[in-house]
């Protein structure tokens, strides 16, 4: 299995305001993925990481709204930029571990925007 | 990727075994299916992986017929701990893709003392 720590846990923030996630595992991982959760919904993919090459953003995500880093194989960050409360969700780190196809999650990052 | 259909909300009273179905009518042959368990305030956690036929572990089992246009996740005697969303996922584990998969509505089981 794999472990995830993300940081926040949760936070409440202003309009306007940018936010960095971070997303530390406890092993050395290929990919690295970042989903929203809106309140009361399913997830979403926004965007993998890759170490060493930028983040690929699935449709409706763009690199301006959600800065992605991958310094290392263990750790990524994801930033929500000039936050609105649309942005308002749970924003969740995954890794997937490739011998059994099988996706470990981190607790998630609540974030309010007011 | 296959899409997957699953009812909104199911409940069940404790004790009772519990079928959730979910249909992927364009599942591919390389796909499996996984079902992942979220609580609240938490990230989801797998339950359970298949291919075909009934897959059983220390949780659950998965029963796949032999068309696997569909799957049928059982949860043993239910207790109130497992009120939960329950997710049905599809995808090639083996191409690299499956992390792409899409999360469909899920199933929210809500346990009944």
């Amino acid at each position: 299995s794999a472990v995830i720590s993300q940081k926040p846990s949760r936070d409440i923030c202003q309009r306007g305001t940018s936010l960095t996630i971070q997303c530390q595992v406890d092993s050395q991982v290929t990919m690295m993925f970042w989903y929203r959760q809106q309140p009361g919904q399913s997830l979403t993919l926004i965007a993998t990481a890759n170490q060493g090459s930028e983040a690929t953003y699935e449709s409706g995500f763009v690199i301006d709204k959600f800065p992605i880093s991958r310094p290392n194989l263990t750790f990524s960050t994801l930033t929500v930029s000039n936050m609105s409360p649309e942005d308002s969700s749970i924003y969740l780190c995954s890794v997937h571990r490739i011998e059994t196809g099988e996706l470990f999650f981190g607790e998630g990052s609540r974030l309010t925007v007011l | 990727l296959a899409k997957t259909t699953q009812p909104i909300s199911m409940d069940s009273y404790e004790g009772q075994e519990v079928n959730i179905t979910c249909s992927h009518n364009n599942i591919a042959t390389n796909d499996y299916i996984t079902w992942y368990q979220q609580f609240p305030s938490q990230g989801p956690r797998f339950i359970i992986q298949g291919y075909k036929t009934k897959v059983t572990n220390e949780v659950a089992s998965l029963f796949i017929p032999a068309d696997r246009k569909s799957s049928t996740l059982s949860l043993p005697r239910v207790s109130l701990s497992d009120t939960a969303v329950y997710y049905c996922l599809v995808g090639d584990i083996n191409s690299g893709g499956y992390q792409k998969v899409t999360f469909g509505t899920g199933t929210k089981l809500q346990v009944i003392p």
